[in-house]
């Protein structure tokens, strides 16, 4: 069964302080892994795909990577803004175009 | 901007009211879904379609129905409503493999409350 585990549940950061987040998965034959940002009361928002593992993206102080179990988010030097709720989903080559999330992270930047 | 748009945004509703969440996009996706998000827990697909007069249901079993008759609007209905219905509901729709990303498009959502 395809599946998603986010960790941590949430991460406390100060301002400036880098850290990553992890997304395991474990997908019969992956088409592509995705993360999204969600603001509270609101719909999650794109921000990388990444389809094969050695695969890296940025955007911003975010950098995504993949490897052949799991992806990690990397954020670097942190803003208050960037606090938010970060969601990992996976596609299966078999599953249609079927998206399935993980439960995401909540990152708190403190400044 | 967004491109894909809910409607309402919120909506209290009695039990056993029929309701329709409204979804609609201007980016001429083929592809849309519904997903529900309970507070800190994952999405769950409900209902997919792949293009006009094709629907599906999703992993998690659900009450409602959705109809796809034009490529850009997939509304979702539920008959019957429940306090059990009570949840944030998603429409998102995404482009094909080849065409960019294809991540998803998100609406910002309906919170529904049944009492």
């Amino acid at each position: 069964e395809d599946q998603v585990t986010q960790s941590p549940e949430a991460l406390r950061l100060q301002e400036g302080e880098s850290s990553s987040l992890n997304c395991s998965y474990t997908v019969s034959g992956l088409r592509g892994l995705f993360w999204y940002r969600q603001d509270p009361g609101k719909g999650p928002e794109f921000l990388f795909t990444l389809y094969s593992a050695g695969e890296e993206k940025e955007k911003e102080r975010l950098k995504a990577t993949l490897t052949k179990k799991e992806s990690f988010l990397h954020i670097t030097a942190p803003k208050p803004e960037d606090s938010a709720t970060y969601l990992c989903a996976v596609q299966a080559r078999t599953g249609g175009f079927k998206t399935i999330f993980g439960a995401g992270t909540r990152l708190f930047v403190k400044a | 901007e967004a491109d894909i748009y809910q409607t309402p945004r919120y909506l209290v509703i009695g039990t056993g009211k029929k309701i329709t969440l409204e979804c609609s996009q201007t980016m001429g996706h083929d592809k849309m879904y519904w997903y529900q998000q309970d507070p800190g827990m994952e999405l769950h697909l409900i209902h997919y379609s792949y293009g006009v007069n094709s629907t599906e249901k999703g992993d998690l079993s659900s009450e409602s129905t959705v109809s796809r008759i034009r490529t850009e609007h997939f509304p979702l209905t539920l008959e019957s409503a429940r306090p059990s219905h009570t949840s944030q509901y998603l429409c998102a729709s995404s482009s094909d493999p080849g065409q960019g990303s294809y991540g998803y498009t998100f609406g910002s959502g309906t919170r529904l409350t049944v009492v």
